[in-house]
């Protein structure tokens, strides 16, 4: 089954600060989706990534999904405390009508420091 | 903007007692999951269910865990004998299109199970 790695587990940076988070899959990506978790809340939606090269932009925030399709970034511009939380990527387990299930990585926990 | 809600936020239940987990999904949106996420942890998928039947389920969605849609606006998992192990945050999501198909789900706040 596939299996998503996020690097790095945690990460404190000052405001105003850039920063980049990693999810490494162990098969092709057919969908790449990036949620954010506040502590003990529910999964936020960020951006879904389909085509390898793809790169989707919202406020300051931007994902990308390598050629290959077994590796997301997510990267932060000029980071701000309400930009705390978990970062989660997500992966379509199987292409296309085959699974419906979102496989999970164990998350990225990023402190914003004022 | 539309958002799936559960309730409750917080249940604390018996081992070996029932529990129902409700939520309300997105209005028309079509498919519904249920995931878990056991503290420390991944986010792991339960089940999807579509036009009133399960759909797809994983190997945690043993016997003891069963979906039901009541009417045309709930979505609920019951827990038939609560083990302390089934402790974790429940989420459902609903999507309007079926998942794998690079569609996005969207997630409600969660319920926090716990089994003493």
């Amino acid at each position: 089954s596939q299996e998503l790695e996020q690097s790095p587990q945690s990460l404190i940076v000052q405001e105003g600060k850039n920063l980049t988070i990693n999810c490494t899959s162990s098969k092709t990506l057919y969908g790449l989706y990036w949620y954010k978790q506040k502590y003990g809340e529910g999964l936020i939606f960020l951006m879904m990534l389909q085509k390898g090269g793809e790169e989707k932009s919202h406020e300051k925030i931007t994902a990308k999904l390598d050629e290959k399709k077994q590796q997301s970034s997510l990267h932060i511009t000029a980071s701000q405390p309400s930009h705390a939380g978990i970062y989660l990527c997500g992966a379509d387990e199987l292409r296309g009508r085959e699974s419906e299930k979102l496989v999970f990585g164990k998350g990225t926990k990023l402190t914003v420091n004022p | 903007e539309p958002e799936v809600t559960q309730t409750p936020s917080h249940q604390v239940t018996q081992m070996g007692q029932e529990v129902i987990l409700r939520c309300v999904p997105i209005s028309n949106h079509l498919y519904f999951y249920w995931y878990r996420q056991i503290l420390g942890q991944k986010v792991e998928f339960l089940v999807s269910f579509y036009n009133n039947e399960i759909s797809e389920k994983s190997e945690i969605f043993d016997d003891q865990f069963s979906v039901e849609r009541p009417d045309g606006s709930n979505f609920t998992l019951k827990i038939r004998s609560t083990k302390l192990e089934d402790s974790a945050m429940y989420f459902c999501a609903s999507s309007e299109a079926r998942g794998g198909l690079n569609t996005e789900a969207f997630f409600g706040q969660g319920t926090r199970l716990t089994v003493v």
